[in-house]
C-alpha cells in the first residue's frame, strides 16, 4: 500500500445520503485515480487527475464527483444519484513522469449503502 | 476498442503446477501491459509488466508472454504455491496516455 491512505476501511450509509471517501498520498505522485471494483467486473475507472485543479471523467463517472485542490489529496464523493453505490473503492497514484507507468493502489474502502 | 478480455474467470491449480492466465486486447495503440495481484481486502499490487518490444519477460516464477500479432498476452506462474492464491488482473495502456484498462480478473486458487 505504500504511502497511500484510504479512510475509512469500511463505510456504511443510508440510501439517499452523499458520502465522501478519502484518498491521501505522500509519494509526491502527480496522477491520482479512483476505481470501483465489483465481483467479476474488474476495476472500472471513475475519475482521474493528472495535475492539481484538473480531473477527467472515467468510464463510470455518473453519480460521482471529485476534487483535486492539493497534490496529496483526491477525495471522491458518492452522491445520491449513484444508483448502485455499494462496492469496493480503490484509489491509485502514478508518478506521471513520462515512461513511468506504474500505478500504486491504496488499501481500498468498502462502501455499503442500505 | 478499449476492452481487455481476460480468461479464465477462475482457476484451480495444484501446488507445484503451472498457472496460466490469458488476456486479449483490441487497441493496437496499447504499448504497456502490466499484471496486478490482489489479495482479499487489499489493493492490487504490480506484479510484472511488459512492453511490446519484447516477447517474454521473466521475474522469478512469474513470466509474461506477449504475442503482438495476435494481440494477446499471458501470465505464467511456475511452481505455483498456496501463497499465490489471489486475484490477478491484466491491464493495458498507452505510455503517452494517462489511464489503464483492466481485465475482469482471474481468481487463482492453489491447493496444497
Amino acid at each position: 500500500d505504500g504511502g497511500i491512505t484510504q479512510s475509512p476501511k469500511y463505510l456504511f450509509r443510508k440510501e439517499g445520503q452523499n458520502v465522501t471517501l478519502s484518498c491521501e498520498q505522500n509519494l509526491n505522485h502527480d496522477a491520482m485515480y479512483w476505481y470501483r471494483q465489483d465481483p467479476g467486473q474488474g476495476l472500472r475507472l471513475i475519475y482521474y487527475s493528472q495535475i492539481v485543479n484538473d480531473f477527467q471523467k472515467g468510464d463510470i463517472a455518473e453519480g460521482y464527483s471529485v476534487s483535486r485542490e492539493k497534490k496529496e489529496s483526491f477525495p471522491l464523493t458518492v452522491t445520491s444519484a449513484q444508483k448502485n453505490p455499494t462496492a469496493f473503492y480503490l484509489c491509485a497514484t502514478e508518478p506521471g513522469h513520462g515512461l513511468i507507468y506504474e500505478q500504486y493502489f491504496g488499501p481500498g474502502t468498502r462502501l455499503t449503502v442500505t | 476498442q478499449q476492452q481487455v478480455k481476460q480468461s479464465p474467470q477462475s482457476l484451480i491449480v495444484q501446488k507445484g503446477g503451472i498457472s496460466i492466465i490469458n488476456c486479449a486486447y483490441e487497441n493496437t495503440a496499447f504499448d504497456y501491459f502490466p499484471w496486478y495481484q490482489q489479495f482479499p481486502g487489499k489493493g492490487p499490487a504490480l506484479l510484472i509488466a511488459i512492453r511490446p518490444d519484447v516477447s517474454e519477460k521473466k521475474e522469478g516464477r512469474f513470466t509474461i508472454s506477449f504475442n503482438k500479432s495476435a494481440k494477446q498476452f499471458s501470465l505464467h506462474i511456475m511452481d505455483s504455491q498456496p501463497g499465490d492464491s489471489a486475484t490477478y488482473f491484466c491491464a493495458a495502456g498507452v505510455t503517452s496516455g494517462s489511464r489503464l484498462t483492466f481485465g475482469e480478473g482471474t481468481q487463482l486458487t492453489v491447493n496444497p
